[in-house]
């Protein structure tokens, strides 16, 4: 059974980079086109997907177009784990993020706890 | 972007009565493979969704068979059969034709 376990602060400053981490337990990072996905929720989004990134023959990633100049979502497979980085974020960054997998047939089959991240000064 | 709308089809809901939900995507969900990739997921208060269906129709792991799925193109509903108390909360359609994902506004299941 996949198990996604999420890390990060849950405050961040305007303007500064928001990084959350995806443990992953069950499963391999690296097992060929998976996919390991971030995805948020807030009152006025409601739940949007922000990326992902697969393995096939070479890591690949894919973005929203709304935050695709502010992302990247990468895999550390020493630790087995995915992570979310979003730049120059504003107090409209703040949300419920959630890391969740796909095991290939793309619909997301597993998902982390949430971490409520909020950006105030 | 995909954009899906729901609406509760049926309301109010009594437990042990039936209940649907509708989704309208705003074009067709068939990918060129052939496949609909359309899903429907439920959310608890404080929980992280849990996926229901997929691929229109097919039930998830460990999901009842009271929760059903049907529709084509860009008409899809969840059907369940006999509601339960454990069943209150928010439903989810979502799409994954597109390799950008995107969910429907959420159905909130009140009983």
């Amino acid at each position: 059974q996949v198990q996604l376990q999420q890390s990060g602060p849950g405050l961040v400053k305007p303007s500064q980079t928001l990084s959350l981490t995806c443990a992953i337990s069950g499963d391999s990072v690296s097992r060929k086109y998976a996919g390991w996905n971030w995805i948020r929720q807030s009152p006025s989004r409601g739940l949007e997907w922000l990326g992902r990134t697969y393995y096939t023959s070479k890591w690949c990633n894919e973005y929203a177009v709304s935050v695709k100049s502010r992302i990247t979502v990468d895999a550390d497979t020493s630790k087995n784990q995915f992570s979310l980085h979003l730049n120059s974020v504003t107090p409209d960054d703040t949300a419920l993020y959630y890391c969740a997998r796909d095991g290939g047939d793309w619909h997301p089959d597993s998902w982390g706890q949430g971490i409520l991240v909020t950006v105030s000064s | 972007d995909i954009v899906l709308t729901q609406t509760l089809l049926s309301s109010p809901v009594t437990l042990g009565q039936p209940a649907s939900i509708s989704c309208r995507s705003s074009q067709s969900l068939v990918h060129r493979d052939g496949n609909t990739y359309l899903s429907w997921l439920h959310q608890r208060p404080g929980q992280p969704p849990r996926l229901l269906i997929y691929g229109i129709s097919n039930r998830f792991s460990g999901v009842p068979d009271r929760f059903s799925g049907s529709g084509a193109g860009t008409d899809f509903t969840l059907k369940i059969s006999r509601v339960e108390a454990e069943d209150v909360g928010v439903y989810y359609c979502m799409q994954s034709t597109q390799s950008t994902w995107t969910f429907g506004q959420g159905t909130r299941l009140e009983i």
